[in-house]
């Protein structure tokens, strides 16, 4: 079964800090990815999503993600946080070909400090 | 109103109790999601429907009932849950059961069994 790692729980920063959040998965042929955002007591939002094409994604409120095929990761990162970036961040991954799941990472909260 | 809504957004009950969550989505999608959201935990697939058919029953238990009369509506009725169901319940929507787009998600239920 697919799996996904989320290889931080909990992350502390500092506003304008840059922030790096590892994601993994294990199934070894094509994939979609996206990383999904929950600000606090809002819903789960979509980020940014990768199908196919440059590996480097660009999405919303200055995030972006790299997809490294041989790696299986897909790591969120973002230059300069701000406090309202704080949020709980999920990571998430279907096989290509019109698969219907969706397997998600156990997520990472992020708290950033005024 | 826009999006994927759920009502109601909290919920205590008993555990002799029989309780209804609605979902309703205005996207004009056909595939709706329902998950179970625990904290640290990812998210679980509970029930997917394509076109008011059910696709996937996740190895639920029968205390959870899913229902969909309509391609705009899925509920989820509850009835002698136990403490550990406690958890926050998720819908998602999606153009299509079987396309690579990305999931559309309600607020959630907060659900809390006593």
């Amino acid at each position: 079964a697919q799996s996904v790692s989320q290889h931080n729980h909990h992350v502390i920063l500092s506003e304008a800090a840059s922030l790096e959040l590892g994601c993994n998965y294990s199934y070894g042929g094509t994939v979609n990815l996206f990383w999904y955002v929950q600000y606090p007591g809002q819903h789960l939002q979509l980020l940014l999503k990768y199908f196919s094409g440059d590996p480097l994604v660009k999405g919303i409120k200055g995030f972006e993600a790299e997809f490294i095929k041989s790696k299986f990761s897909f790591n969120l990162r973002k230059p300069s946080v701000q406090w309202s970036d704080t949020a709980e961040y999920f990571c998430a991954v279907n096989k290509g070909s019109n698969d219907y799941k969706l397997s998600f990472g156990a997520g990472t909260t992020v708290t950033v400090r005024a | 109103e826009t999006g994927v809504t759920q009502t109601p957004r909290h919920l205590v009950m008993g555990m002799t109790n029989k309780k209804s969550l609605k979902c309703e989505q205005h996207l004009g999608h056909n595939a709706m999601y329902w998950y179970k959201q625990s904290a640290k935990k990812p998210l679980e697939l509970m029930f997917v429907y394509s076109l008011e058919e059910r696709v996937e029953n996740n190895s639920v238990p029968s205390r959870f009932s899913p229902e969909c009369p309509n391609s705009s509506h899925l509920f989820l009725h509850l009835h002698t849950l136990q403490p550990e169901d406690s958890a926050l319940y998720l819908c998602a929507s999606r153009q299509d059961f079987d396309s690579n787009n990305e999931q559309f998600f309600g607020p959630g239920t907060r659900l809390t069994v006593l």
